[in-house]
């Protein structure tokens, strides 16, 4: 089955710095989604992007299908983004990579 | 509109109790589809709901089991509870889980087994 990686795996952040998360998955799939797991379990949307760019706020995704990986950007992060940011690439289910989590410190 | 609602929000069972959780999609989605979150497992698939029909499985023993009604609310139960059920049982819904897959996800059910 379909393999998805994501990197780094923790990364830590003062206020106000940019980073950049990483998806990489094995083989085609028919979407692919980011969220963000809020500290009490629940996964929050962020961007469903099969490909292409799309922007929200200070949060921005990029999707490569050909090369099968997709990027998110956050710019000028804030505490609020602390926590654990997962991919999930879309088959007939969805499969999620093993996250990345994200602390950022005033 | 209202998001993905799941109850309970905690549960603490005993080993060989079963359990059953609830979800309900958002409203005019009628695929449901359940995860199983551990720290050593990461995110599972469990299975898919569409139509009051089991649509897809995921890899998991037969004590996991699943239905939904004709209101696109689903359930999930766990029969012989086991230490390792430990989890966060997360529950998706999507517009119909093959042209509209864009899933929304509740609050999840956190269990515990003692």
């Amino acid at each position: 089955g379909i393999q998805v990686e994501q990197s780094p795996p923790d990364l830590i952040l003062q206020e106000g710095a940019n980073s950049t998360l990483r998806c990489n998955f094995s083989d085609s799939v028919n979407n692919l989604q980011w969220f963000h797991q809020n500290p009490w379990g629940q996964l929050i949307n962020l961007f469903y992007i099969p490909s292409g760019t799309k922007q929200n706020g200070r949060l921005s995704a990029t999707t490569v299908a050909t090369e099968r990986y997709s990027l998110l950007y956050i710019s000028s992060s804030q505490t609020t983004d602390s926590g654990v940011y997962f991919c999930a690439a879309d088959t007939d289910k969805l499969i999620f990579g093993t996250g990345t989590r994200l602390q950022v410190f005033p | 509109k209202a998001g993905v609602t799941q109850t309970p929000r905690y549960l603490i069972k005993t080993r060989g109790q079963q359990v059953t959780l609830s979800c309900s999609p958002i409203s005019g989605h009628r695929s449901v589809s359940w995860y199983q979150q551990t720290p050593g497992q990461g995110l599972q698939f469990l299975f898919e709901y569409f139509s009051e029909t089991q649509r897809n499985k995921g890899n998991f023993p037969g004590r996991f089991s699943g239905r939904q009604f004709s209101n696109s609310r689903s359930e999930m139960n766990v029969s012989t509870l086991e230490l390792g059920d430990s989890a966060l049982y997360l529950c998706a819904s999507t517009v119909d889980g093959r042209l509209n897959t864009e899933a929304f996800f509740g609050q999840g059910t956190r269990l515990t087994v003692v």
